[in-house]
């Protein structure tokens, strides 16, 4: 199982939003509504921000989003901030009912 | 509060074995699947596999097949992962972490909970 597809780096100003993707196959993303996206600053255990695409535990700021499109997930944040300069990993359930992690985002707040 | 405690850090030669140990707490401890998550120095997280505290039932990421073997001691609320044949690309933190669904959500999945994570180290 190859790891889903996140670009390698992702950056904006604060108060503006970006847009992180997770481009997986028939076998993962795009079957199942089953993806999960995590924040990890360095040297810290991740955190969870998304589940099933698009729900948001709580205590997660409602300025962090997801969405799915076919084959790709999509994970938004709005209004930038400092604090949100971090790594950022998208997780899906498989057809082999295994569980694949994405390469990595890494968000800098310019 | 809810919290999983993980084993300390281990130094380890090719070709041994290593076991790490995750202990949970302020929850009821057979109703949620433990995952075991790894990053290798500056490296992304790669899954490793999940384990139900209930029933036992087991599912390892196709590249730990045969040389990972999760246990548990349920007196003490405790998961085990015992990872033979060590090789230098082994070498990560790894973190015990429990799903948010219970057991009976056989594919739902989102890491909830997390240890804070235990550095293996194989070295010659």
């Amino acid at each position: 199982q190859s790891a889903l597809t996140q670009p390698a780096s992702v950056s904006g100003s604060p108060g503006q939003s970006i847009t992180i993707s997770c481009i997986g196959t028939r076998s993962d993303i795009g079957v199942y509504d089953y993806v999960s996206w995590y924040q990890q600053h360095p040297g810290k255990a991740p955190k969870l921000m998304i589940y099933d695409v698009s729900h948001r535990p709580s205590g997660v700021s409602d300025r962090f989003s997801g969405s799915k499109s076919g084959n790709t997930a999509s994970l938004i944040i709005s209004g930038l901030q400092a604090e949100d300069e971090a790594d950022y990993y998208c997780i899906s359930y498989t057809t082999s009912s295994t569980r694949v992690f994405g390469t990595g985002t890494k968000v800098t707040v310019l | 509060q809810e919290q999983l405690v993980q084993s300390g850090a281990e130094v380890k030669r090719p070709g041994a074995s290593v076991k790490l140990s995750c202990k949970a707490s302020g929850y009821t401890f057979t109703d949620f699947y433990i995952n075991w998550v790894r990053q290798a120095p500056g490296q992304g997280l790669e899954w490793v596999g999940r384990f139900s505290p209930k029933s036992g039932s087991r599912k390892y990421a196709q590249q730990f097949q045969g040389r990972l073997n999760v246990t548990t001691d349920t007196s003490t609320s405790t998961v085990y992962m015992d990872l033979s044949g060590l090789r230098s690309d082994d070498t990560a933190v790894y973190y015990c972490t429990r799903d948010l669904f219970p057991v009976w959500e056989l594919q739902r999945s989102a890491f909830d909970l997390w240890g804070l994570g235990t550095m293996v180290t194989v070295s010659s």
